[in-house]
């Protein structure tokens, strides 16, 4: 099982479409959680982090699910401004973090 | 905001050439990373550092180097460039304070070795 897997999609949908993105993990010792957006030849830009309990930022919501080892990221009224690559990311065990190859977003209108 | 700042941005070398890429952050970091990216390949991790003249292999070292003299600054040494290092590099440095451990990234440097 690789570290940290993403569907590469990529997902094409219509502005105000909802859209989920799950993302898994295979270290069960990983404490921190983020997902990070990163625009065509740009560097990756931390989006949220994600905590246990679930956070929400505007149309961003964030989940973890520690039993089953997976993230989600789910975005509601898509704008055509999220079209980007979404990463998620997994603090590993030594400290380091640890990227997944990313789901590419694309919101047509 | 923090800031991590890749001098060269798109640079053009021939294969066998010495190349140094530099990357300065401003919050005091301790943490710093040297990554490549590739199209279906993700963000790989080359080397780290989580403090002055420490130095970490990362997943893919081979081929490269890093200095770390100064706390603001991680250098990133491709001894003999090859063609199979053309790719966008970028630099990373690490909030690790309180319970934030935020990864920030420099703008990239694109190389192409010819």
């Amino acid at each position: 099982r690789k570290e940290v897997e993403q569907d590469p999609g990529p997902f094409n949908v219509p502005e105000g479409a909802t859209v989920a993105f799950n993302c898994t993990y295979s270290n069960s010792a990983s404490q921190s959680f983020f997902w990070y957006r990163q625009d065509c030849r740009k560097e990756p830009k931390l989006l949220m982090s994600v905590y246990s309990s679930g956070n929400e930022d505007g149309r961003f919501t964030a989940q973890l699910n520690r039993a089953s080892q997976y993230i989600s990221l789910l975005i509601r009224d898509s704008k055509l401004s999220d079209s980007a690559t979404y990463l998620c990311v997994v603090g590993g065990s030594q400290g380091n973090l640890i990227f997944g190859k990313g789901t590419k977003l694309s919101v047509k209108p | 905001d923090v800031k991590v700042t890749q001098s060269s941005r798109y640079l053009v070398k021939r294969t066998g050439e010495k190349v140094f890429l530099e990357c300065v952050q401003d919050m005091d970091h301790e943490n710093m990373f040297w990554y490549r990216q590739d199209p279906g390949l993700g963000l790989r991790l080359i080397y780290f550092s989580y403090d002055v003249k420490m130095k970490e292999k990362g997943d893919i070292p081979e081929g490269y180097s890093v200095s770390r003299e100064k706390k603001e600054r991680f250098s990133l040494i491709l001894e003999s460039a090859s063609t199979n290092q053309t790719s966008m590099y970028l630099c990373a440095s690490r909030d690790t304070q309180g319970l934030k451990n935020t990864i920030y990234f420099g703008e990239g440097s694109w190389l192409t070795v010819v």
